[in-house]
């Protein structure tokens, strides 16, 4: 695909329950970020991977929170124990190097109940 | 202090006006300023990267930056209709993430 594909579109959960959010980045991107962002508000940073390895993930909230890429382009991000208020969109963005233009999927809907 | 600020709005310009959307940030280290477009209920869409000084223009659309004041602003000509939608300011201070503002909402009305 040529644009950042993000699985699911949606999900809801319930309240405790551990959720996986997918990722794949556009081709030969080597810089991979995930921010989240709740309604009326600018997407706020969770964690960046340069690589294979999480070079800043001073963004994520809590140690609920973790996200891997192990072979340096798909990435996932755990939520573990969810509460509602992890309820938000969960964007993924790659760019092909730190610095330059960052291009977002459509983002992962999560609800908590 | 928020590391970008921009107002809220909304915005309404009518069509064919010039709109104006500005924004400030707070690490006068910053090099790099992108402006994102953003649908309701979509995800955030690149429209200008600008790196230096001065303005940078794409079509009707031109970005402004004074790094000396910290602030980036984004011009767009002959607004129209499809042009409503919240414009995101983002900066990138540390080489490694992108902090955005909370956006200002545009409406141009026909």
């Amino acid at each position: 695909g040529a644009g950042v594909s993000q699985t699911p579109s949606n999900k809801v959960t319930e309240k405790g329950k551990y959720v996986e959010l997918r990722c794949d980045p556009i081709s030969g991107h080597t810089a991979l970020y995930w921010y989240r962002q709740s309604l009326g508000q600018g997407p706020e940073f969770l964690i960046y991977f340069q690589g294979t390895g999480a070079a800043d993930d001073s963004g994520l909230p809590n140690d609920r929170f973790f996200a891997v890429r192990p072979e340096g382009s798909v990435s996932t991000l755990k939520i573990q124990r969810t509460e509602r208020g992890d309820s938000a969109v969960y964007l993924c963005a790659s760019s092909p190097s730190q610095n330059t233009e960052a291009f977002f999927g459509q983002g992962t809907r999560l609800t908590v109940v | 202090q928020k590391e970008v600020e921009q107002n809220s709005g909304p915005l309404s310009v009518p069509e064919g006006a010039i709109a104006s959307l500005n924004c400030t940030y707070s690490d006068r280290g910053s090099q790099s300023f992108f402006w994102y477009r953003q649908y309701s209920g979509k995800s955030p869409e690149l429209i200008m990267s600008i790196y230096s000084n001065g303005d940078k223009e794409d079509g009707r659309f031109t970005a402004q930056l004074n790094k000396a004041s910290q602030y980036v602003s984004l011009l767009i000509r002959d607004s129209q209709p499809s042009d409503s939608a919240t414009y995101l300011c983002a900066v990138n201070p540390f080489f490694n993430k992108f902090y955005f503002g909370s956006g200002t909402k545009l409406n141009v009305k026909p």
